[in-house]
């Protein structure tokens, strides 16, 4: 059974702390991962890695791939208040309809 | 900027009642998706549509139903409301094999 697996569930941090949210998988016919950042509402975009090795950046977050040993991981250097948040990560596997495996979400909250 | 709705923000209904979402999307998405989102549980699947009348069911299709007429419009049909339905309900959508765009998500309570 295809499943996706984040760590830590929750984390608490003061400003200016650097985090790294971590993401493992187990999923057939690997396709891409994808970050996820949500606050009070919709989940919002943040990255799709598809290539292992290649990190991906904007602004003090930055994420990496490893299709070997099958994990992501998601880094937040320089923490803000407003980076609190449940930040997800989801995997897209088998079959061809773009369908979703997602973890079960890390909250980070930032204190000032 | 892609854009997805949902009809409402917050509903509450009463046990056995029949409650439709509706979603749209503006970006003549083929796919699109319905989740429920629990404390501890994360996102789960509940059905998704690849294609105007195509549906497949997800992880969790019990005690729902689902419909797409036409391609921005996908929703999502509780035929007989439970408490244990009362959850955040989100909506995404997406082209063939990419990102999904979630809409800003509806809180259902079931009395």
């Amino acid at each position: 059974e295809d499943k996706v697996v984040q760590s830590p569930l929750s984390l608490v941090v003061h400003e200016g702390d650097t985090v790294t949210l971590n993401c493992s998988y187990e999923v057939t016919n690997f396709r891409s991962l994808l970050w996820y950042k949500q606050e009070k509402k919709a989940p919002t975009f943040l990255f799709m890695l598809t290539s292992s090795g290649i990190e991906k950046k904007s602004g003090r977050l930055s994420s990496i791939l490893d299709k070997k040993e099958l994990f992501s991981i998601l880094n937040i250097t320089a923490t803000q208040t407003g980076d609190s948040a449940i930040y997800l990560c989801a995997v897209v596997g088998s079959g061809n309809t773009g369908k979703l495996i997602f973890g079960q979400g890390t909250t980070l909250q930032v204190k000032p | 900027d892609v854009k997805v709705t949902q009809s409402s923000r917050y509903l509450v209904k009463r046990t056995g009642e029949k409650v439709f979402l509706e979603c749209v999307q503006d970006m003549d998405h083929e796919n699109m998706f319905w989740y429920r989102q629990d404390p501890g549980l994360g996102l789960r699947l509940i059905y998704f549509s690849y294609d105007v009348k195509m549906k497949e069911k997800g992880d969790i299709p019990e005690g729902y139903s689902v419909s797409r007429e036409k391609k921005e419009r996908f929703s999502l049909i509780l035929e007989s409301a439970s408490t244990n339905q009362t959850s955040m309900y989100l909506c995404a959508s997406s082209l063939f094999l990419g990102t999904q765009y979630f809409g800003p998500g509806t809180r259902l309570l079931v009395l």
